[in-house]
């Protein structure tokens, strides 16, 4: 089966840094996405990995680990307004779908 | 570019009755989805579309319909509407089936 395993619940301290596991299994790979999600809204894409290693974009970093199956979301400096709901996706290898997984809403105190 | 627009944002329907909502993309995207989302839960995928005039089931297909006559058209419809379909539905499109998706505002569903 396909399967996509976050945590459900993260607290932080402004200013700190988090980070958000995620591992899968799925029929082959073809890309890991991270999506923000703020409660009542859509969610919005944050970041793509394809081979594994760190990409960086600005406080945001995402990290895949392919053999392992594991990818992070990290997020620095927190704000008060990355309060929001964090999913990750993995496109597996053959046909057209993305599998999301629950996502993990992350609460950031002052 | 409006991006994905979704109509209508909130709809309240009584047992047994039909409606569309309504998907419109201006990216030229081949791609287009449905989704809901309960509470607390991650994405389900009922329908997607790969192109005009295709389309085909996702997880949880039952209780509704899609077409795709256009590139920028997804309507999705609910026939019969029932209490499990109480959701917040929302409508992505993207360019290939690998890129990154793009959703709408999403249409908040209740059934009494």
């Amino acid at each position: 089966g396909q399967n996509i395993d976050q945590p459900t619940e993260m607290t932080a301290t402004e200013g700190a840094i988090v980070q958000i596991n995620c591992t899968y299994q799925t029929s082959g790979f073809n890309g890991l996405f991270w999506y923000q999600q703020h409660a009542g809204e859509a969610p919005t894409f944050l970041s793509y990995n394809v081979l594994d290693g760190l990409e960086e974009k600005g406080r945001f970093s995402s990290f895949l680990s392919r053999s392992k199956g594991y990818s992070y979301l990290l997020l620095k400096e927190l704000q008060m307004k990355d309060s929001a709901s964090y999913l990750c996706a993995v496109k597996p290898t053959g046909g057209f779908k993305t599998i999301f997984g629950a996502g993990t809403r992350l609460f950031v105190k002052a | 570019n409006a991006g994905v627009t979704q109509t209508p944002k909130f709809r309240i329907l009584k047992i047994g009755q039909s409606m569309t909502l309504q998907c419109a993309q201006d990216m030229n995207h081949n791609y287009m989805y449905w989704y809901r989302q309960d509470p607390g839960m991650g994405l389900k995928l009922i329908y997607y579309s790969v192109g005009a005039g295709i389309t085909d089931k996702g997880e949880v297909p039952n209780g509704y319909n899609v077409s795709r006559s256009t590139t920028e058209d997804f309507p999705l419809r609910l026939e019969l509407a029932a209490p499990s379909q109480t959701s917040v539905y929302f409508c992505a499109s993207s360019y290939e089936s690998y890129n990154e998706q793009f959703f709408g505002p999403g249409t908040r569903l209740t059934v009494l």
